[in-house]
Parts: C-alpha cells; structure tokens; sequence
C-alpha cells in the first residue's frame, strides 16, 4: 500500500487549489480514504472521508469549502480546496482506513499548502 | 461535538514508564486509537481499538481504556520513544474523527 501526495505550494488568500493523492497496492474504490492535515507546529486535525460508497463527509472548519473526490481510472482521491485563507495552512496528509473503517492504517507523507500573499 | 484532551508533554527518563492519558466524556464507550509522529514524519499507528498492537510495533507500547480516560502506556521506554503522541476516536453521532491535541514525551 502506497499513498502519494501532490499538489500543494503556495497560494493566496481567497484561492483554490486541489490535491491529488495517488494510491497503490489497493483500489480506492473499495476503501475509505481520508485527508488529515496538521498545522505548522500544531496537531493533526481530520479534514474530510470519502466511504468506498460514495458517501463524503467534511469537518466544520471546511465544509462548503472543500471538496473529496475520486477518479478510480486513476486510482487516485482529491481534495479540492476553495476560498482558502491561512488558517487552512498546513501539512495534508491521504489516509486508508483500516478494513474496519476506524483507523487512519496507511498515511501519505503530506504535501504542505501555504495560504498567503 | 466530542473533545479529547491530551496532557502537551509527558517527561520520563530512559527505562521508566510513561503513561500518556486522554480524556473524553464516557471515552470507555469508544475504541481510542494511538498514533506516534517522530519529527518530520507522518504519524504511525501504535495501539488501535483501545489495546490492541498492530504488527511491527514493540510489546512496550500498551493500551487502555476505562472511565473517562484511555491510557497509552510505555514501558522501558528508550530515546527512539521520544515523539508526539496522538489519542483519536470515531464520533458516530456525527461522522467525525476526533484528535487528541496530541502529548510530547520528553525522554530525558
């Protein structure tokens, strides 16, 4: 199992930006998939789930601003990412589920996204 | 929505035990899941579903849950043991995943 990360750098307030997270040794369609990002010097702080259904969930602090996706011909998930300010800087980590659903099993190595003019 | 509480630093010295807490209203009704991050580098899973240890991980690294706390436990801790350490759980009411503010042992 692979998860590989894209996509980030520098972008101004109010801005978009998408990451990609391109995975391996598994199928994202039958997985849960996760995006956990951490702040500069901060904790980890769970983003956003795509379920192996379809199903999509967002925590507060980017709901109606963020998007997750998945493109299974590319057996890759995204994160779309909308009126950014700089409180969405930070490292954003891909995570798999474990088979249960629960645990962030496998992580990414992040790619950091620094909102700022 | 459900809060973790985690102690910012735990010191310990070399061969001692650490014993890293956290909070949560009723957290004994939850599976607490444990994470270590070493500086610079994504976090790893040590403890999952309260006390069980995922394969790779030494038998130092313990867990439980009773009450209001989860406890990860070190034992014989070492200078490699130095890290952040993460609580974390699933809010089924909501469909969220919790963080723990996250603990830094300090092997002194």
């Amino acid at each position: 199992v692979q998860l590989v990360e894209s996509g980030g750098g520098l972008i101004q307030p109010g801005g978009s930006l998408t990451l990609s997270c391109a995975a391996s040794g598994f199928t994202v369609s039958g997985h849960f998939l996760t995006w956990v990002r951490q702040a500069p010097g901060k904790g980890l702080e769970w983003v956003s789930i795509l379920y192996s259904g379809g199903d999509t969930y967002y925590a507060d602090s980017v709901k109606g601003r963020f998007t997750i996706s998945r493109d299974t011909s590319k057996n890759t998930v995204y994160l779309q990412m909308n009126t950014v300010s700089a409180a969405d800087t930070a490292v954003y980590y891909c995570t798999r589920q474990d088979v249960r659903g629960i645990v962030f099993q496998y992580w990414g190595r992040g790619t950091l996204v620094t909102v700022s003019s | 929505s459900y809060v973790l509480t985690q102690a910012p630093s735990v010191s310990v010295a070399p061969g001692e035990t650490a014993r890293i807490p956290c909070g949560g209203d009723n957290i004994e009704t939850k599976n607490v899941h444990w994470y270590q991050q070493q500086p610079g580098q994504a976090p790893i899973v040590v403890i999952s579903y309260d006390s069980d240890r995922p394969s790779g991980i030494p038998e130092r690294f313990s867990g439980s849950n009773s009450g209001n706390t989860a406890t990860l436990t070190i034992s014989r801790v070492e200078v490699g043991d130095e890290a952040d350490y993460y609580c974390q759980v699933w809010d089924s009411s909501r469909d969220h995943w919790v963080f723990g503010g996250g603990t830094k042992l300090t092997v002194l």
